[in-house]
């Protein structure tokens, strides 16, 4: 079973900061997750990738999958970007997704 | 376009009760899931089905009985509710691995 590890657990910054989130798994996987869910709100995805680096707007994910390594990175952050982050790997079975605890993220103005 | 609909977003059970949490999507996603999500827990899967009329368990499947008769839709039903069946509840579908939650169910059990 996968294990998946994210840090830090809480975070709170000041507005148009860059900030940081990492992912870690215990084994081999066909894909990374990122989900943002918002105080008692949905669960939204943010970035599926296998490989490399993808970025949206202001969101940059990348994976190292020989470190078994993933980070969430948010550049200029916003006060409207204060969400719970998550990652989640998919083992590329038919058993769903193992989900990291999540990051609790507070971007003051 | 609707994605995945949740239904109902609150419920409160007592003790013993049953019901069925509705699971919909218009996508003609064959993979759905169900999961959990408790504080200072990741979220955990419950039952999941790869296409109508095959479901399997996960990693939390006791108390909870699923079916899946059409692609559309994927119910949960909590066949005799506990009060550790307290959680938030989400309904997935995926296509080429990228998941799409609904957005969720809050159930209390008292």
């Amino acid at each position: 079973k996968n294990e998946v590890e994210q840090s830090p657990q809480n975070l709170t910054a000041q507005e148009g900061e860059f900030i940081t989130i990492n992912c870690s798994y215990s084994v081999g996987i066909s894909a990374l997750h990122w989900l943002q869910q918002h105080p008692g709100g949905g669960i939204v995805s943010l970035f599926m990738l296998s490989s490399g680096k993808k970025k949206h707007g202001r969101l940059i994910a990348t994976i190292n999958i020989q470190e078994k390594h993933s980070s969430l990175h948010i550049t200029a952050s916003h006060p409207r970007d204060s969400a719970v982050y998550i990652c989640a790997a998919s083992g590329g079975g038919a058993d769903g997704l193992t989900f990291g605890k999540g990051t609790h993220l507070i971007i003051q103005p | 376009n609707a994605g995945v609909t949740q239904t109902p977003k609150f419920q409160v059970l007592k003790t013993g009760q049953s019901m069925t949490l509705q699971c919909a999507q218009d996508m003609n996603h064959e993979y759905m899931s169900w999961y959990r999500q408790d504080p200072g827990m990741g979220l955990r899967l419950i039952h999941y089905s790869v296409g109508a009329g095959i479901t399997d368990q996960g990693e939390v499947p006791n108390g909870y009985n699923v079916s899946r008769s059409t692609t559309e839709d994927f119910p949960l039903r909590l066949l005799s509710a506990a009060p550790s069946q307290t959680s938030v509840y989400f309904c997935a579908s995926s296509f080429w691995g990228e998941a799409f939650f609904g957005q969720g169910t809050r159930l209390t059990v008292v």
